[in-house]
């Protein structure tokens, strides 16, 4: 089975910390991607990676960065963390061109 | 850019059908995707269309409309475990090598016994 691990499930973190969101998946996929959902906005891509050191920007990436140094790992960086970031945050993977599998979510607040 | 449009919420019985429909305009389509999420957890994968048509699979099926921008996720025989958020997720072509998913604001369907 794919599986796809996220470093925390909960997180609170205060208004200008630097926050990182790690996930690592253990099928060798080439493509993952960050996620944020809130209620009444479904999931919004914020940045993805179809390659190692491959970054491109989603729909919302403003606030946000990422890294990709190693295949099975893409952390998301949130460079001074503020109110309107707290949301859950969703990191997927998948195989050129088919189905994302998820990982279980982090919830952070940010105070 | 994606729309795509789904109703909020649907409330079905045990033992019933539920139809949800989701519609879309897209700039780019290469398939649709049906995710289930139950609350608290991950998105689980339930289904995929790229050709028009239904596709079955056991309780559940998907149909796809290409021409209309239309597809519905069929769930039969409900049971009280089918309560949760259902995606609708359209696939676009972002660069050769990857291929992005919008997502619509998701359905909750509550099951009542």
């Amino acid at each position: 089975d794919v599986k796809v691990t996220q470093s925390s499930r909960y997180l609170v973190k205060r208004t200008g910390e630097k926050v990182f969101l790690e996930c690592v998946q253990d099928m060798d996929h080439e493509n993952m991607f960050w996620y944020r959902q809130d209620p009444g906005l479904g999931l919004r891509l914020i940045y993805f990676s179809y390659d190692v050191k491959m970054k491109e920007k989603g729909d919302i990436p403003e606030g946000y960065s990422v890294s990709r140094e190693k295949k099975e790992r893409f952390s998301l960086i949130l460079e001074s963390a503020s109110t309107n970031q707290t949301s859950m945050y969703l990191c997927a993977s998948s195989p050129q061109g088919n189905e994302q599998f998820f990982g279980p979510g982090t919830r952070l607040t940010v105070l | 850019g994606q729309n795509i449009d789904q109703p909020t919420e649907m409330t079905a019985t045990e033992g019933a059908i539920v139809q949800i429909n989701c519609t879309y305009q897209t700039s780019g389509f290469n398939g649709l995707f049906w995710y289930q999420q139950h609350a608290g957890e991950a998105p689980t994968f339930l289904s995929y269309n790229v050709l028009d048509g239904l596709e079955e699979k056991g309780r559940f099926s998907s149909f796809l409309s290409r021409s209309k921008g239309y597809s519905y996720l069929l769930l039969k025989e409900l049971q009280m475990k089918d309560s949760a958020s259902y995606l609708c997720a359209v696939k676009g072509r972002a660069l050769d090598n990857d291929y992005k998913l919008s997502f619509g604001a998701g359905t909750t369907v509550t099951v009542r016994a």
